[in-house]
């Protein structure tokens, strides 16, 4: 229950075109859904984050999409450029229990955008 | 300049030896993590602390130990108990207990076997 599920492990898509990185959770106490973009050889950075009261969130290109009811969330890029390919990483948290704070990582999506 | 430092940026552990990962914060955050990264796993937590000489277990400390004597470091020691070390450690930080504030990473150390 405490597990969060990424697919796909890896996406290929050509510059322009949108990238999409689904997630999805067994825990309904989690309340905070943050994306780190790792590069290689580097620490994940903070990327967007989203909270259940709203269903949609958008920083220039990066969006997250968040269904509560389906325990579902996604990061969609649109216009992909080759400088976002990079690991993404979803992860989750909740305000409670014994780790409270502590994030719940996801396996990663490697993508890659040709040129 | 705030930030998370780690340091060596690469390490080498020999056979049956005890090897600390430096882990240092100047941002305030009470709370702090070490993970360890793998290909095709994701980012796995080892140790975490809350607050200053408090410490607790992650989903798999076994074969390391961390110790938290100041607000502003966290070292990691693997020891020789650790029979895979090879991997990327991560140090992350987050401002306070309780609140909902992401963790923020350090720039990571490799960790290599001779």
């Amino acid at each position: 229950q405490q597990q969060v599920k990424q697919s796909p492990q890896s996406l290929i898509v050509q510059k322009g075109g949108i990238s999409i990185i689904n997630c999805a959770y067994e825990n309904t106490a989690f309340d905070y859904f943050p994306w780190y973009q790792q590069f290689p050889g580097k620490g994940p950075a903070l990327l967007i984050a989203i909270r259940p009261d709203v269903s949609e969130k958008k920083e220039g290109r990066f969006t997250i999409s968040f269904n509560k009811s389906a325990k579902q969330f996604s990061l969609h890029i649109m216009d992909s450029q080759p400088g976002d390919s990079a690991t993404y990483f979803c992860a989750a948290s909740s305000r409670y229990g014994g780790s409270q704070g502590n994030l719940i990582f996801g396996k990663g999506t490697k993508l890659s955008v040709k040129p | 300049d705030g930030g998370i430092t780690q340091s060596p940026k690469y390490l080498f552990r020999k056979e049956g030896q005890n090897v600390t990962l430096s882990c240092e914060q100047n941002l305030n955050h009470d709370a702090m993590y070490w993970y360890r990264q793998d290909p095709g796993q994701g980012l796995r937590l080892i140790y975490y602390s809350q607050i200053v000489n408090d410490f607790q277990k992650g989903d798999i400390a076994e074969g390391y130990s961390v110790s938290r004597e100041k607000k502003e470091s966290f070292p990691l020691t693997v020891t020789s108990a650790q029979k895979n070390p090879t991997a990327f450690y991560l140090c992350a930080s987050r401002p306070s207990q309780g609140t909902q504030e992401t963790q923020y990473f350090g720039p990571g150390t490799r960790l290599l076997v001779l």
